[in-house]
């Protein structure tokens, strides 16, 4: 079975700074990841997610994630923080038999906070 | 992308009763989910919604808990049955298909139970 692990339950950032957020899973073949995420009060937000190909895939807002199938890592990455950035963000992998039917599991999360 | 209504958005309900969250996808979907996030965890899986069948349920979900329908591509419903305080949760429905790979989110159901 697949699993996610983030080792970070929250992060404080200043605004204007760079952002990593931690990604490990565990999966016996190529997995589907993604990151979503969740501000307070309001559903998920998919961010930007990894099927195959280019190793580094660019989402919305500014964000990006480096998928290395080495370190079973999907770290997600900003250049630069805005102070609406501050959420909760969730790491998940997808894994089924059929393509689409893939059901998500997902990590604890991290809680983003950020300081003027 | 797919667009989600959840209803109700949030409700207080006395244990013992039952609740039914509807989902609505504004397309036809081949795939529907429901997801239970208790205060301050993660998402957890309950079970895939099937068009037509019975709901498959993953491991420490019960039918007679949380019985599920799905009559049509476009709607789902969560019952929540014989609630606890410890059902407290938000509920949230998801629906993806095999056009856009990723999974689309309800706003989510927040229910308090006392």
């Amino acid at each position: 079975a697949q699993s996610v692990t983030q080792p970070d339950i929250h992060i404080t950032v200043s605004e204007g700074a760079s952002l990593e957020l931690r990604c490990n899973y565990s999966y016996g073949a190529t997995p589907y990841l993604f990151w979503y995420v969740q501000s307070p009060g309001q559903g998920l937000q998919l961010l930007l997610k990894y099927f195959s190909g280019d190793t580094l895939v660019q989402g919305i807002k500014g964000f990006e994630a480096e998928f290395k199938r080495s370190q079973s890592s999907f770290n997600l990455r900003k250049p630069s923080v805005h102070w609406s950035d501050a959420a909760e963000y969730f790491c998940a992998v997808g894994a089924g038999t059929n393509f689409g039917n893939e059901k998500l599991t997902f990590g604890t999360g991290t809680r983003l906070t950020i300081i003027p | 992308s797919a667009v989600i209504s959840q209803k109700p958005s949030r409700d207080i309900c006395q244990r013992g009763t039952s609740l039914t969250i509807q989902c609505q996808v504004d397309s036809q979907v081949t795939m529907m989910f429901w997801y239970r996030q208790q205060p301050g965890q993660s998402l957890t899986l309950i079970a895939t919604a099937n068009q037509g069948s019975e709901a498959t349920y993953e491991s420490g979900f019960v039918i007679d808990k949380f019985p599920i329908s799905r009559p049509n591509l476009t709607f789902s419903t969560l019952t929540v049955s014989n609630m606890s305080p410890e059902d407290s949760s938000i509920y949230l429905c998801s629906a993806k298909d095999r056009v856009n790979t990723e999974a689309f989110f309800g706003q989510g159901t927040r229910l308090t139970v006392v």
